[in-house]
């Protein structure tokens, strides 16, 4: 059972543009969306977070807009550049009040950014 | 900052052989995880700690164990490596249980043949 469904699979945007990848939830218990960059041969690493107790959350370039009655959150870059191009992931946990587990990963969105 | 270490970059082993991954964090982080990271599947969850000798299974627990003797220092282990094991493995941290980022190493890629 896919607990983090993300999309699109893959995506390619002129510099400049905006784009946005979205991710949905079913687990109610969430209550930790991080998203997560990966570049060819390293580790992903932490790009942005949010908690379901605001809306939006802004970051630099990078902006996470969160619905919790959709269970629905996105990534959006602004004036995108071609060295955003990764690998993105979105993901989610039951993190406060103990008992947790690890992270659940969305399957991850290749992002281009053509000059 | 934070550094998740593994021991290996490329490894190649023997169907049937057994296999350790070795993790080391330097912060004093309370949590690890093991993830395997396969092309359209993401990174899906194996097995992960909270405390030393403690464990927790995750998504895809079968085929594999782990050990945390020490507090740095994480271990995942295939008793007896199968094809289908071959993938990309990854180690985190974190300071708190999914409340915190993880810091993740640069990942063991692993052919079994």
């Amino acid at each position: 059972q896919q607990q983090v469904k993300q999309s699109p699979q893959s995506l390619i945007v002129q510099k400049g543009g905006i784009p946005i990848i979205n991710c949905a939830y079913e687990n109610t218990a969430f209550d930790y969306f991080p998203w997560y960059q990966q570049f060819p041969g390293k580790g992903p690493a932490l790009l942005i977070a949010i908690r379901p107790d605001v809306s939006e959350k802004k970051e630099g370039r990078f902006t996470i807009s969160f619905n919790k009655s959709a269970k629905q959150f996105s990534l959006h870059i602004m004036d995108s550049q071609p060295g955003d191009s990764a690998t993105y992931f979105c993901a989610a946990s039951s993190g406060s009040g103990g008992g947790a587990d690890g992270l659940t990963f969305g399957k991850g969105t290749h992002l281009i950014i053509q000059p | 900052d934070v550094k998740v270490t593994q021991s290996s970059r490329y490894l190649v082993k023997r169907t049937g052989e057994k296999v350790f991954l070795e993790c080391v964090q330097d912060m004093d982080h309370e949590n690890m995880f093991w993830y395997r990271q396969d092309p359209g599947l993401g990174l899906r969850l194996i097995y992960f700690s909270y405390d030393v000798k403690m464990k927790e299974k995750g998504d895809i627990p079968e085929g594999y164990s782990v050990s945390r003797e020490k507090k740095e220092r994480f271990s995942l282990i295939l008793e007896s490596a199968s094809t289908n094991q071959t993938s990309m493995y990854l180690c985190a941290s974190s300071l708190g249980r999914g409340l915190s980022g993880y810091t993740f190493g640069s990942g063991t890629r692993l052919t079994v043949v």
